[in-house]
């Protein structure tokens, strides 16, 4: 059974504390690693696909990388409004099931 | 502008009485899907759709219905709700997820379900 893992379940920061975030998979024949931020009573917003391993996207102090089981979301000089929960999910290899990750739920302070 | 639109956002109801939630996209996506979000659970895919009139199970089947006539629209169905349907639920659309492309999800805003 495709598992994704995700940890820390909640990480606090202070504003500047740079940190990553980790999501673990298990599903063979990736088709596609995705990272979503959802901020609290809202839809989760896309933010980075990755599809092989030794790929890398950035998007200002975001930045998301990939190995064969694992993927990180780095989060450099983070802000208070980075606060949210962020998701990891894989496509699965032989459908078209997205299979989503519990969440890491991250909180900066000023 | 582009959107996932979901209604109703809010809904108490009462074990056994039908109930559909809307959702319609206007990006022109052929993928179209259902989660429900519970608390230490995460995000579950109930059901999605490749096109109109393709619809496959997700994780969670049990309980719900959905239908594609249009492509536009994905209405979810749960025929006789109980409490344990209760909970948090995301429609999202996307382009397609074939090939190394795509596959990044758009989603509503959610509809929150209480079943008494």
């Amino acid at each position: 059974e495709d598992q994704v893992t995700q940890s820390p379940e909640a990480l606090r920061l202070q504003e500047g504390e740079s940190s990553s975030l980790n999501c673990s998979y298990t599903v063979s024949g990736l088709r596609g690693l995705f990272w979503y931020r959802q901020d609290p009573g809202k839809g989760p917003e896309f933010l980075f696909t990755l599809y092989s391993a030794g790929e890398e996207k950035e998007k200002e102090r975001l930045k998301a990388t990939l190995t064969k089981k694992e993927s990180f979301l780095h989060i450099t000089a983070p802000k208070p409004e980075d606060s949210a929960t962020y998701l990891c999910a894989v496509l699965a290899p032989w459908g078209q099931n997205f299979v989503f990750g519990p969440g890491t739920r991250l909180s900066v302070l000023p | 502008e582009a959107q996932v639109t979901q209604n109703p956002r809010y809904l108490i109801t009462v074990t056994g009485k039908k109930l559909t939630v809307t959702c319609s996209q206007n990006m022109n996506h052929e993928y179209m899907s259902w989660y429900r979000q519970d608390p230490g659970l995460g995000l579950r895919q109930i059901y999605y759709s490749m096109n109109v009139e393709v619809t496959d199970k997700g994780d969670v089947p049990e309980g719900y219905k959905v239908s594609r006539k249009e492509k536009r629209n994905f209405p979810l169905i749960l025929e006789s709700p109980s409490p344990n349907q209760t909970s948090l639920y995301f429609c999202a659309s996307t382009l397609g997820t074939s090939g190394n492309s795509g596959g990044e999800l758009f989603f509503g805003e959610g509809s929150r379900l209480t079943v008494l």
